[in-house]
């Protein structure tokens, strides 16, 4: 999955807690993102990082908010979960050039 | 009505089976295309890209894009079990350096042996 990891795989948690995913890359790139996949959704963009601390929301930035303080780290939060944020999140790298690489992805269900 | 529209399928064939998978698309600013691979509960991985219109091919694979028409195309050659997964086309235009990449949903395929 191009040095590229996600914590935690899977989580279960309470509607209304903070949530926070991790994705961890080793290549180094420039731009991370954070989508989520639904069915018959296809991958949605959350919000993307083009720089340490330099993010901007995406397609579906509701209720998330990310960070990245360092090149190989970003974080994203949901501040308050619900049920409508049960999906597969999955955190994508790229460098200057056009094609993004996956990571392995975190199934997350809100009860 | 989504910008790209892809057939979820799903889509059977015997193994051997030439495949042909296919995405719609609204925007003409996009100019790149990709398709990418996903097998069950993993990350998409990047099959093939094309820059505007025209054929790449790589293996069994050939992508054609068709933009006078906003249809992409996907055609596996000798399809084998192991091509059984889903498939996203994804598609961005040149503005901006964060590449904002738009999927379709998705498509189904089973290769049967």
């Amino acid at each position: 999955d191009a040095g590229i990891t996600q914590s935690p795989r899977h989580k279960v948690t309470e509607t209304g807690t903070p949530v926070t995913l991790r994705c961890h890359q080793t290549e180094n790139h420039r731009y991370m993102y954070w989508y989520r996949q639904d069915p018959g959704h296809g991958l949605r963009l959350i919000h993307y990082s083009y720089g340490v601390k330099d993010t901007d929301k995406g397609e579906v930035s509701d209720g998330y908010s990310v960070s990245r303080s360092k090149t190989e780290d970003f974080l994203l939060t949901l501040e308050s979960a619900t049920s409508s944020q049960t999906s597969v999140y999955f955190c994508a790298i790229s460098t200057d050039r056009v094609e993004q690489y996956f990571g392995p992805g975190t199934r997350l269900t809100v009860t | 009505q989504k910008e790209v529209e892809q057939d979820p399928g799903p889509l059977s064939v015997p193994e051997g089976a030439i495949v042909s998978l296919n995405c719609t698309y609204s925007n003409s600013a996009f100019q790149y295309f990709m398709w990418y691979r996903q097998y069950s509960r993993k990350g998409p991985e990047l099959l093939m890209y094309t820059y505007s219109s025209g054929n790449k091919e790589d293996g069994r694979f050939t992508a054609q894009v068709d933009k006078s028409s906003k249809y992409i195309s996907l055609f596996i050659r000798d399809s084998q079990p192991s091509d059984s997964a889903t498939y996203l086309c994804a598609m961005t235009a040149l503005s901006g350096s964060a590449r904002q990449l738009t999927f379709g949903s998705g498509t189904q395929l089973t290769v049967l042996p």
